[in-house]
């Protein structure tokens, strides 16, 4: 399925590198979800767009700079992550007001040194 | 208490019989509840809405019991393919609306 897509899949980054996280999403859907999966923990939000314009910033670190260009694309800028920030980083898409019918891309396992 | 509580499990499963599990809920005012499914190493995908009375889409129903504050989900003549996490969601209300909150999941392995 491409509906939603994620790049990179996998990504290794030291402490003081800078990266960023591509999300794209080829379903028409005006809102998209960054969350974070730990293991044996619930997805965290992490932060919300809707029609391009943040609407959650779940006491989120500064180290995670999020960006929405246009409905279809968001991005994580992540900079000087802490080891305990190693996750999945998913990212979702939904129409505005059908917050429950998510639809998920496959992840970036991220994993800081 | 957690907003959002599942028994992690692992429920073990013979092939063909049935499972039921629960997730419960903290917010009294919440409305819309939802499962989802993930596969080992993949993205969740939406299983079923939650409604008030109840779902059924095949084998699986989901029900709501709002006094205990609770959803469940049951499987009936279980798959090997149905060996997957679940994850109960809920959505806000108020100024939390159009956000879910997750639970850890409840992890079901179906054996032969």
């Amino acid at each position: 399925e491409t509906g939603v897509t994620q790049t990179p899949r996998h990504l290794v980054m030291g402490m003081t590198n800078k990266k960023s996280l591509k999300c794209e999403q080829h379903l028409g859907h005006n809102a998209m979800y960054w969350y974070k999966q730990s293991a044996k923990k619930p997805l965290e939000l992490m932060f919300v767009y809707n029609f391009k314009e943040q609407t959650e910033n779940n006491s989120v670190p500064s180290r995670f700079s999020p960006e929405c260009p246009n409905s279809s694309h968001l991005f994580l800028h992540l900079h000087t992550l802490q080891p305990e920030d190693s996750a999945l980083y998913l990212c979702a898409s939904s129409v505005k007001g059908l917050a429950g019918q998510q639809f998920f891309g496959p992840g970036t396992r991220l994993t800081v040194l | 208490r957690k907003e959002v509580e599942q028994d992690p499990g692992p429920f073990n499963v013979p092939e063909g019989a049935t499972v039921a599990f629960n997730c419960t809920y903290s917010n009294s005012a919440s409305q819309s509840f939802f499962w989802y499914r993930q596969d080992c190493r993949k993205e969740p995908k939406l299983l079923m809405s939650v409604y008030s009375s109840g779902n059924e889409d095949g084998r699986f129903t989901a029900q709501l019991n709002r006094a205990s504050q609770y959803i469940s989900l049951l499987i009936r003549d279980s798959k090997l393919s149905d060996s997957a996490t679940y994850l109960c969601a809920v959505e806000g209300v108020g100024d939390s609306w159009g956000k879910l909150q997750f639970g850890a999941g409840t992890q079901v392995v179906v054996t032969p």
